[in-house]
């Protein structure tokens, strides 16, 4: 089956810093997402993004679909957006997840 | 984005004994999936389900073990039979939403949390 790797598997940042998250999958894909589970942990949709780039307030995303890897960069962390981050891809129907970066966020 | 909702929220339960969650979606949906995510770890896909046939299980699930039921294009339920502790997870229902794309975005439940004694 398909294989979705994400890196790095932790991440320790100080308020204020920036970060990118990489994902990279083995088979083409038909759907990509990114998903922040927070502390309570509810899975929380970031962004749809098969292709191309999108943007939303601190958070962008951007997938090369025919090099099969995927980047979301977080701009000027805050200690709210600590927790796992996933990348999940749809080589069927349903949704196949990579392992997840945790992200801790310290004031 | 879809609604969801699962009941129960969180649960303690004795081994040997089964739990059934409900997941209720706030519009009708075709396909419905159920995920399972063990402490620590990614979430990994139980089975699809389809209105008005047998749900789909991936390979290291079965359906003596978790049973499904899709008796409408608004309502699932997983069982989670003869529990023991490492069935200890959070429990999942996820459903496609509508968007714009040829495959449609997939929204999570809030999950159950059950632990197994």
């Amino acid at each position: 089956g398909i294989q979705v790797e994400q890196s790095p598997p932790d991440l320790i940042l100080q308020e204020g810093a920036n970060s990118t998250l990489r994902c990279n999958f083995s088979d083409s894909v038909n759907n990509l997402q990114w998903f922040h589970q927070n502390p309570w942990g509810q899975l929380i949709n970031l962004f749809y993004i098969p292709s191309g780039t999108k943007q939303n307030g601190r958070l962008s995303a951007t997938t090369v679909a025919t090099e099969r890897y995927s980047l979301l960069y977080i701009s000027s962390s805050q200690t709210t957006d600590s927790g796992v981050y996933f990348c999940a891809v749809v080589p069927r129907n349903a949704l196949i997840f990579g392992k997840g970066t945790t992200l801790s966020v310290s004031s | 984005s879809a609604v969801i909702s699962q009941k129960p929220s969180r649960d303690i339960c004795q081994r040997g004994t089964s739990l059934t969650i409900q997941c209720q979606v706030d519009s009708q949906v075709t396909m419905m999936f159920w995920y399972r995510q063990q402490p620590g770890q990614s979430l990994t896909l139980i089975a699809t389900a389809n209105q008005g046939s047998e749900a789909t299980y991936e390979s290291g699930f079965v359906i003596d073990k978790f049973p499904i039921s899709r008796p409408n294009l608004t309502f699932s339920t997983l069982t989670v039979s003869n529990m023991s502790p490492e069935d200890s997870s959070i429990y999942l229902c996820s459903v496609e939403g509508r968007t714009s794309g040829m495959f449609d975005e997939q929204f999570f439940g809030p999950g159950t949390r059950l632990t197994v004694l």
